[in-house]
């Protein structure tokens, strides 16, 4: 099963907007609308920041946004801020009843 | 407050079996989907397995299927993985999670628990 392609890393200064991709296939991102997006900060716990590629649950703060486009997922973090640097996970849902994870984003606030 | 506690992990040898628990509180755990996932040493998140408690169905990542083994006991409210046949490279926190909907999003996490497979 092989994971979802992100970009090993990003950085972005205060205040700038970043945005973390996701790729993968028709049988996963591109064919459901179940992509989510994660954050976890070292020694920490996953939290999870985007769900059905858009949604934002209750709590998140609006600076985070989710797209997709055909087979890839974005996230984008507006107005970035110190506590925002952590490393970042999308998932989807995969054809055949799996859920698949990308190799993760770190996330690095200059 | 809606808490999830996972129990169980240790150090086991290659071959061997563990069974991981995952207390759940403060939601109605019969009518929710549940999965573990798990996070080698310094690499990423790794789907491993999922339950619809109500119907019972099951769901596992290829590289678990066959050896491990997820269940529920509504009655006690907990979850549970039951690991045979360890490798070293099952290594690893494992975490239970809640999910939205089955297969989908994890909006509740356990703290986790270690899980070290060695000689």
């Amino acid at each position: 099963q092989s994971a979802l392609t992100q970009p090993a890393s990003v950085s972005g200064s205060p205040g700038q907007s970043i945005t973390i991709s996701c790729t993968g296939s028709s049988s996963d991102v591109g064919g459901y609308n179940h992509v989510s997006w994660y954050q976890q900060h070292p020694g920490k716990v996953p939290k999870l920041m985007i769900y059905d590629v858009i949604k934002r649950p209750s709590g998140v703060s609006t600076r985070f946004s989710g797209s997709k486009s055909d087979n890839t997922a974005s996230l984008t973090i507006s107005a970035l801020q110190a506590e925002d640097e952590a490393d970042y996970y999308c998932s989807s849902y995969r054809r055949g009843d799996t859920l698949v994870f990308g190799g993760g984003t770190k996330l690095t606030v200059l | 407050e809606a808490q999830l506690l996972e129990s169980g992990g240790g150090l086991v040898q290659p071959g061997g079996s563990l069974r991981l628990s995952c207390a759940a509180s403060g939601f109605t755990f019969s009518s929710s989907a549940m999965s573990w996932v798990r996070q080698a040493p310094g690499k990423g998140l790794e789907w491993v397995s999922n339950i619809e408690i109500s119907r019972g169905r099951t769901y596992y990542a290829d590289t678990v299927k066959g050896r491990f083994t997820i269940s529920s006991d509504t009655s006690r409210n907990t979850l549970y993985l039951q690991m045979s046949s360890l490798r070293a490279e099952d290594t690893a926190v494992y975490y239970c999670a809640k999910d939205i909907i089955v297969i989908d999003a994890l909006d509740m996490w356990g703290q986790g628990t270690m899980v070290t497979v060695s000689a």
